[in-house]
């Protein structure tokens, strides 16, 4: 069974960096892409962004309200994809899912809250 | 980016109606796109991909159609378990983006 588990969130402050952790299992993690979705309080699916597979040089492509803040990697050895958070704004405020896959998301972690605020 | 339009933004119906809900694309996503369910404190959970192919494990009365830049999204016979918000989502380009979503209530 696929399981995908996010840790990581809770309150920083403005200007603050945080790492979020999706942790894979039931499928080989390398061999697939991985997404980032949020979902501030109320409001509807914004796509953050994704890291292909290695074989398919483990690229990263980012929407234009997190690039240049937000960086994803992966550690295939420990079937983890990250996401850093930097200079965190209010507006980040949201539960971000990690998401398997590039296009069709068929898999989705539980969630993760990130507040920030002052 | 392409903008995803999606109506009605919320919408009431009586157990064994028919739902109804409409996804306009900004330009060509051929049949990209695909339909999640969220239900209240869950994660999105996917329905249908490539327009219309219902995912495995997903009842049959629901439904997707369309190319281009017009989609709809079908419930045949709305069930009690079938309130939440529903999303478009198109993955023919990046950013990838989501329609605004659909609440449906009984």
């Amino acid at each position: 069974e696929v399981q995908l588990v996010e840790s990581g969130g809770g309150l920083v402050q403005p200007g603050q960096s945080l790492r979020l952790s999706c942790t894979g299992s039931g499928f080989i993690f390398g061999e697939y892409a991985m997404s980032w979705v949020r979902q501030a309080p109320g409001k509807g699916l914004e796509w953050v962004g994704y890291i292909r597979s290695a074989p398919y040089g483990g690229t990263t492509q980012y929407a234009a309200s997190v690039r240049g803040r937000f960086i994803i990697s992966r550690d295939d050895s420990k079937g983890i994809a990250y996401l850093h958070l930097n200079t965190l704004k209010t507006e980040d405020t949201a539960v971000y899912y990690c998401t398997r896959a590039l296009g069709v998301l068929r898999y989705w972690g539980q969630g993760t809250l990130v507040t920030v605020s002052s | 980016d392409i903008h995803m339009t999606q109506s009605p933004s919320s919408l009431s119906a009586s157990i064994g109606d028919r739902v109804t809900i409409t996804c306009q694309a900004s330009q060509d996503i051929k049949n990209d796109l695909n339909w999640y369910q969220q239900r209240p404190g869950k994660a999105p959970k996917l329905l249908i991909y490539d327009t219309s192919k219902l995912e495995t494990g997903v009842p049959s009365r629901f439904s997707g159609s369309g190319s281009g830049t017009h989609f709809t999204f079908f419930i045949r016979s709305l069930q009690p378990e079938d309130i939440g918000t529903y999303y478009c989502q198109q993955y023919d380009d990046l950013p990838r983006t989501f329609g605004q979503g659909t609440k449906v209530e009984i």
